[in-house]
């Protein structure tokens, strides 16, 4: 079966533009998160939804938003892009919250984002 | 503030040699570590993991320790080949979706 799905997988943006990354998870999966990856920091959670609600947010600025869809896709989006922004985006797709414990938590190949 | 820490960026081991890979955390409260492997160009895939009630797991050639007193994991690969040449995240989390990586240490296993 299909994995996760990331589009677009390389994007360039300037400061102050805003951007929208998509994720489509593994056909039956319902839970999604998202991860930052910047050589410095490793990978840091963002967001993580189920069932179109937003249950746990980590520790980033309220540029940073996600939502979630009935068909369980992901967008998230970042607006007032800074040059700090510039990172790997990953997503990740679980049947639901807490299976992730046990490695079923699938990550995409990720949106490389560059800001300008 | 970083709460798992991988302290060594990179390592290069002989082919067919033990591979040691480390990580320390802050927060005994975590309830289950996890390893991850990522080739460049793909996303992070789950190797192994462990919960906070046990010392050890093992899973063909991956075994990792858990030392709760020391905050202190280790993945031990043996033997190692060089199909094992990826960088490895240690992640650290409790019951839900969120967990906290370490900043990944990239391994070389040389022919």
């Amino acid at each position: 079966k299909a994995g996760v799905t990331q589009t677009p997988r390389y994007l360039i943006k300037t400061r102050g533009q805003q951007v929208t990354l998509s994720c489509s998870p593994i056909s039956g999966h319902r839970s999604v998160s998202w991860y930052q990856q910047t050589p410095g920091q490793g990978l840091q959670f963002l967001f993580e939804y189920f069932s179109e609600t937003q249950r746990n947010k980590g520790n980033f600025p309220g540029r940073f938003s996600g939502r979630q869809f009935s068909n369980s896709r992901s967008e998230m989006n970042v607006s007032t892009l800074e040059l700090g922004d510039s990172a790997l985006y990953l997503c990740a797709s679980s049947l639901r919250p807490g299976t992730g414990v046990t490695g079923e938590l699938f990550f995409g190949e990720g949106s490389r984002l560059t800001v300008l | 503030d970083q709460q798992v820490k991988q302290n060594s960026p990179s390592l290069s081991v002989q082919e067919g040699r033990i591979s040691i890979l480390n990580c320390d955390y802050t927060n005994s409260m975590f309830d289950y570590f996890l390893w991850y492997k990522k080739y460049p160009a793909e996303g992070p895939t789950f190797l192994i993991s462990i919960s906070s009630i046990k010392d050890k797991n093992e899973d063909g050639r991956f075994t990792v320790f858990l030392n709760k007193s020391a905050k202190h994991l280790s993945l031990h690969i043996v033997p190692s080949q060089p199909g094992d040449s990826a960088v490895y995240f240690c992640a650290a989390g409790n019951t839900g979706n969120q967990f906290y990586f370490g900043t990944g240490t990239s391994l070389t296993v040389i022919p």
